[in-house]
């Protein structure tokens, strides 16, 4: 998993309470993202990185901001949880080559 | 923008057959692409990998894809499969601007 570890692994939030999802990596890559995974649809990209503080956003971006203040941690905050918001939440690194590394997954619950 | 269609939502294969999943992409440029496999409850695990030469890769777990570009596809085959290949399997496609665009993925099961 290149050493890819998200934190917490499941959470059970409220509606319109925020949340932040946290993603921490030993392996110095340069490109982090953020993807949601719901049935029917794989996964789609929510965030990524391709720097400190250098993000932009993906297909799913709305209600989502992301921040990267170093190499190691990408943090995903959902600014007002909804429902739609449910889902299990990847967090992956990349060398450049588009190639990427999973971790284990987060599981999100709004309710 | 890119794009993955994954044909096939679900498959089921008798322990011992051949095994086909199929990935067609869309894609301006050359593509990298990608099959990966997810356990349940697990992330995911790449499998293999194009970014050029040899049309015909060769992954973990005795799986190969190939690449032909005239279909825009890149399908994964392995000549027989064993129980434990039962899980989802996902096809994706890499751009310039570094970003992995997946497809819906497939469910194999592989029954006894």
């Amino acid at each position: 998993d290149a050493g890819i570890t998200q934190s917490p692994r499941h959470k059970v939030t409220e509606t319109g309470t925020p949340v932040t999802l946290r993603c921490h990596q030993t392996e110095n890559h340069r490109y982090m993202y953020w993807y949601r995974q719901d049935p029917g649809h794989g996964l789609r990209l929510i965030h990524y990185s391709y720097g400190v503080k250098d993000t932009d956003k993906g297909e799913v971006s709305d209600g989502y901001s992301v921040s990267r203040s170093k190499t190691e941690d990408f943090l995903l905050t959902l600014e007002s949880a909804t429902s739609s918001q449910t889902s299990v939440y990847f967090c992956a690194t990349g060398t450049g080559n588009t190639e990427a590394f999973f971790g284990q997954g987060t599981r999100l619950t709004v309710v | 923008a890119q794009s993955v269609t994954q044909p096939d939502i679900h498959i089921t294969v008798s322990e011992g057959a051949s095994l086909e999943l199929r990935c067609n992409y869309s894609y301006g440029a050359t593509p990298y692409l990608f099959w990966y496999v997810q356990s349940p409850g697990q992330g995911l695990q790449l499998l293999l990998k194009y970014f050029s030469g040899d049309t015909l890769v060769q992954g973990i777990k005795g799986f190969e894809a190939e690449f032909k570009r005239s279909q825009s596809s890149f399908n994964l085959r392995k000549p027989s499969v064993h129980w434990s290949d039962a899980a989802e399997y996902f096809c994706a496609v890499g751009s310039n601007d570094y970003k992995l665009s997946f497809g819906a993925g497939t469910t194999v099961t592989v029954r006894a």
